[in-house]
């Protein structure tokens, strides 16, 4: 089974600032996609930024880019020029690739980071 | 693309009365999720569809909750003789294929069971 562990329960963060919140993982798995999603006050997910493990170059969404180490099972999101919008709850995720029994398509989440961005 | 919608969007129940949700995914996407999330949690997964088929079951969906989604459109999920431990935001989250694609959710039912 998999598991996703988010050490940072909360952050926060001046405006126009840098944050990056940390994310490992553990699976067995060599194929798979990690994800971070927001979850603003509205409840709503809302899809951040997508890594698929195989490739090497970190993926980047604008002011969003991740930091993704796979031998050490690690998958930090920073947030460039950190606005008001941005506070909400961050959760990372995880899902296998390719089919392979129960819970393949299955996202497992974090248990989240809580970001405040502050004026 | 009117997203994912999901009613009702708060319910306030009595232990042991059936509750039902109701989601309905983004028209062109052929999977559906229902998720559970929990107080200071993250989602965790209950039920998959690939359209009209239920192809997954977590070990946390018991014998008292239900889900449908006939003709690959709608899901409900019901959740009969409820339970304070019951209480919980069930997110419903559609994609299309591949199933590693980006998925949508809708905001989510708050149920609470006084």
């Amino acid at each position: 089974a998999q598991t996703v562990t988010q050490s940072q329960p909360e952050m926060s963060v001046q405006e126009a600032e840098t944050v990056t919140l940390s994310c490992t993982y553990d699976t067995s798995e060599s194929n798979y996609y990690l994800f971070w999603y927001k979850q603003p006050p509205s409840r709503q997910m809302i899809l951040v930024i997508r890594q698929e493990a195989y490739k090497q170059q970190n993926a980047t969404e604008n002011r969003f880019s991740v930091n993704f180490q796979k031998a050490a099972k690690s998958f930090s999101l920073k947030i460039s020029d950190s606005q008001l919008g941005d506070t909400a709850m961050y959760f990372c995720a995880f899902m296998m690739s390719s089919y392979s029994g129960a819970g393949s398509y299955q996202l497992t989440f974090g248990k989240g980071t809580k970001l405040s961005v502050i004026p | 693309d009117t997203g994912v919608s999901q009613d009702p969007r708060h319910k306030i129940t009595k232990r042991g009365q059936n509750v039902t949700f109701r989601c309905d995914p983004i028209s062109e996407h052929n999977r559906l999720y229902w998720y559970r999330q929990t107080l200071g949690q993250g989602p965790e997964f209950l039920t998959y569809f690939q359209n009209e088929a239920q192809l997954e079951k977590s070990r946390l969906l018991s014998d008292r909750f239900s889900a449908e989604r006939p003709k690959g459109s709608f899901s409900t999920l019901e959740i009969q003789r409820t339970e304070q431990g019951d209480s919980a935001m069930y997110l419903c989250a559609s994609s299309g294929a591949p199933p590693q694609e980006k998925l949508f959710f809708g905001s989510g039912t708050q149920l609470s069971v006084l």
